[in-house]
């Protein structure tokens, strides 16, 4: 069973750094592009980005690049999300997505919430 | 950028009767692959979103033969031959034609019941 995992909500505070993480298992995980899609309270979702764990191969959405960086770890099938400085208009659910068939996101992780408020 | 316009971005429905939403591009989706990647996702409220169409047409597993994709060019729509209360809930149209970074979503459609 395809599944990916993501870790825990956060609540930070503004200008720290993060790291949220999504664990892929049962798949080849080196062999589809992992992506992250941000979806703000109550509003619609947001492409961010996309890796390729086989090469780490990096792709961001113009919206993001800068602001975030996408990482994965190929040995432990784990892609990850992260910030140097989070902003309160950071705060959102941070969904990972597998890009599948027919270039379709077939595989959501559950959502990891990011809270950044002082 | 694609622009990804969808309507309407509320649709009330009864029960047991068929429901349309429609997705339109602000350039054509067709890939220089011959490809079309335009899917439809569906998000229930609390939970992640799910795949339901990929490549217009194309069912993903599991998904029920009530939902129906068609379209080409710019304008997509997807169907739901008859509503059940299960798909209360956002649904969103998407292109992947366009470059990996470059990837983009309809504003969402509510679909609720009368």
């Amino acid at each position: 069973e395809v599944q990916l995992v993501q870790s825990g909500a956060e609540v930070k505070k503004p200008g720290e750094s993060l790291k949220i993480s999504c664990k892929g298992s049962g798949y080849s995980f080196t062999s589809y592009w992992i992506g992250w899609v941000r979806q703000m309270p109550g509003k619609g979702l947001e492409w961010m980005g996309i890796i390729y764990p086989g090469d780490s191969d990096t792709r961001y959405s113009p919206s993001f690049q800068g602001q975030v960086t996408i990482s994965a770890d190929k040995s432990i099938s784990t892609a990850y999300l992260q910030w140097s400085s989070l902003k309160a208009s950071d705060t959102a659910m941070y969904y990972c997505v597998r890009r599948g068939i027919g270039r379709g996101l077939d595989y959501w992780g559950q959502g990891t919430l990011v809270t950044v408020s002082s | 950028d694609i622009v990804m316009t969808q309507t309407p971005l509320s649709s009330p429905v009864t029960l047991g009767q068929p429901a349309s939403i429609s997705c339109r591009s602000s350039q054509s989706l067709v890939h220089s692959d011959g490809n079309t990647y335009l899917s439809w996702l569906q998000q229930r409220p609390g939970q992640p979103p799910r795949l339901l169409i990929y490549k217009i047409s194309n069912r993903f597993s599991g998904v029920p033969d009530r939902f129906s994709g068609s379209g080409a060019g710019t304008d997509f729509t997807l169907k739901i031959s008859r509503v059940e209360a299960e798909d209360v809930g956002v649904y969103y149209c998407m292109q992947a034609t366009q470059f990996l970074g470059s990837y983009t979503f309809g504003q969402g459609t509510k679909l609720e019941i009368k």
